[in-house]
């Protein structure tokens, strides 16, 4: 069964760097895009980007432009997300959810998939 | 502010039909995909393009779609259909995705 199971739980400190990775089993990997979303308590889901783990190639929101980065690393069926120059305004559980068989990009947007989520909490 | 608009809240009574919208101007081009999310879990695709449901999804959901404005209907609410609903699709530049800001749905 497809699964994709997410790392766990992190507290940073502002101004640091945090990577939630996200391990995809029970299909081709490299066949379905992953995106990110997140979700701040009590608020709604924000979507945050995509990666291809074809080819590599990535599509990010504007908000997150020069801060995440995705990347993969297809011997372990796994993508990453790191997000730098973390501030309180980014504690939020963040999830990883697969796009449809072998469509790529912002098109792709019906996500069947999701992690169980990582809560990344951002406090001195 | 997000460019998909839903009612943030909306109430049904037990085994009555409801309709949660989702408006935006991508909608005229694109589908929406819904999704519903109980307290503490994980979202659940439970309708997306013209109007298909994923394995598992009761058919007392469906979708619909009409100008600028996307609609997931519940027929026959049940309980457990009590949770937060998004809608998500391309935003109106295409490149981007967006979710709606969701819909706090109650069953009476």
């Amino acid at each position: 069964q497809v699964q994709l199971v997410q790392s766990g739980a992190e507290v940073k400190k502002p101004g640091a760097s945090v990577r939630v990775s996200c391990k995809a089993s029970g299909y081709t990997f490299i066949s379905y895009d992953i995106n990110w979303v997140r979700q701040a308590t009590g608020q709604g889901l924000e979507w945050m980007g995509w990666m291809n783990p074809n080819g590599g190639d990535t599509g990010y929101a504007q908000k997150f432009q020069g801060r995440v980065t995705m990347t993969r690393n297809t011997f372990i069926s796994t993508v990453y997300m790191e997000l730098s120059s973390l501030t309180s305004e980014d504690t939020a559980v963040y999830f990883c959810a697969r796009g449809p068989k072998s469509c790529t990009g912002a098109s792709c947007y019906t996500f069947d998939y999701w992690g169980q989520g990582t809560l990344v909490t951002v406090s001195s | 502010s997000s460019e998909l608009t839903q009612d943030p809240a909306v109430s049904v009574a037990l085994g009555q039909t409801v309709r949660i919208t989702c408006q935006g101007d991508s909608l005229r081009t694109y589908y929406a995909s819904w999704y519903q999310q109980k307290p503490g879990q994980a979202p659940v695709l439970v309708i997306y393009g013209k109007n298909n449901r994923p394995s598992g999804i009761p058919d007392r959901f469906s979708g619909s779609s009409s100008g600028n404005t996307a609609s997931l209907t519940i027929t026959g609410a049940q309980a457990e259909d009590e949770a937060d609903y998004y809608c998500n699709s391309r935003d109106s530049s295409g490149n981007h995705v967006v979710f709606g800001g969701g819909t706090k749905l109650t069953v009476l």
